[in-house]
Parts: structure tokens; sequence; C-alpha cells
């Protein structure tokens, strides 16, 4: 395919569990985001990547968050100890180099945390 | 402290009338916005930008227009079609941060 995909689309786990959201976006799109999307809100930025590296990653909530990409391509979002509060959408995006450019959206994954 | 809003949650509009969605952001080192329609189950994709050296931006049915001093952008559709029911996301960004600010939404629905 040719667009950003995200897998699991849905997620549910329990209170205190560690859960991975992962992220293939468009190949040769070197900048990669991700947001995550409460209900009745619009997306917030949690991370971004410029390659391999996280170049910002002032969203991401608390230490419990993590992300990588170790190999400039896939990413994979790693929650801690989840808690009820983050059950959400998760929505990772790409762009070609970063900066003003257009970011493309994958389908999301639907985190529910019990 | 929302700094991108979107006062009317939902719109409802005749088929083959225009669509009028608003948005108001605070931050004046905004200087490219975008618009991003979403359905549900899936990701937003891509409508419409605009970079603040300009005043209007069209393609096709969809036009926007940046008000830089009143801080306000709106997106037109024109004419609405019902596949175009969905809810509509503002985004803004400052050169340099790579991170979009999104509204909240509105939820547009065209009515047949």
């Amino acid at each position: 395919g040719a667009g950003v995909s995200q897998t699991p689309s849905n997620k549910v786990t329990e209170k205190g569990k560690y859960v991975e959201l992962r992220c293939d976006p468009i190949s040769g799109h070197t900048a990669l985001y991700w947001y995550r999307q409460s209900l009745g809100q619009g997306p917030e930025f949690l991370i971004y990547f410029q390659g391999t590296g996280a170049a910002d990653d002032s969203g991401l909530p608390n230490d419990r968050f993590f992300a990588v990409r170790p190999e400039g391509s896939v990413s994979t979002l790693k929650i801690q100890r989840t808690e009820r509060g983050d059950s959400a959408v998760y929505l990772c995006a790409s762009s070609l180099r970063g900066g003003e450019e257009t970011q493309y959206f994958g389908p999301g994954t639907r985190l529910l945390v019990l | 402290d929302q700094q991108v809003k979107q006062n009317s949650p939902s719109l409802s509009v005749q088929e083959g009338r225009i669509s009028i969605l608003n948005c108001d952001y605070t931050n004046s080192m905004f200087d490219y916005f975008l618009w991003y329609k979403k359905y549900p189950a899936e990701g937003p994709t891509f409508l419409i930008s605009i970079s603040s050296i300009k005043d209007k931006n069209e393609d096709g049915r969809f036009t926007v227009f940046l008000n830089k001093s009143a801080k306000h952008l709106s997106l037109h559709i024109v004419p609405s079609q019902p596949g175009d029911s969905a809810v509509y996301f503002c985004a803004a960004s400052t050169s340099g941060t790579y991170k979009y600010i999104f509204g909240t939404g509105t939820r547009l629905k065209v009515l047949a």
C-alpha cells in the first residue's frame, strides 16, 4: 500500500500493562510524527522523528511514553504501566522531509485501557 | 490553553449550497495553516493549506481564506456534496517546529 499503515487497528489492555503500537510510514518519507486524539478533541502532537532520531519529543506526556525508529522507517510507540487516561486514538503521520510539508496520516490505533 | 479554536462543533448544509467552516487562532507565530477532513475510523486526510504570505488559496471546490489581522481562517466548500460530510480539523504550525496544533473539529453534514 502507498499510505501510512498502523497496527494494530484496535488494542484493549488492562491498567498497568505494557503496549506497543506500530507505524509504517510512506516509503521514502524521512519525517515521522505521532499524535494522540482523545474523544471530542483534535489530534495532539507527541513526538517527531527525522530519520532515526527524535527531533522533538516535547509532546510526550510523561516518562511512561517512549518511541523508537531504529532504522529510520518503521516506528514503535511504547507505553508502560498503562492508565485509563491513556485511552485514545494514536495517529501516526509521515512527510517527505519534515518542515513545512503536508503530513499524511495513518488510520490510527484505538487504544482502550480497562 | 487552546491555541487553535473551532467554535462550531457541528454544521448542517443543504446539498449544492456553500459550507463555511471557521477557525480562530491565538498564536501570532503561526505561519502555516491546513485543513484536514476525517471520516469515522480513518485517519485525517489533507485537504488544503495556506501560508501566511497569502490570504487565499483555492483548489477545486475548496477555498481557504486567511485573515492575519483577525487571526482567523475559513474553509469554503462550493458546491457542497453529501460525500463532504465528515469532521473537519483546522491545524496550524510555526516554521521550524514541525508539529501541527489542531482545533477540536467541526462536524459537517451535507443534506441531500
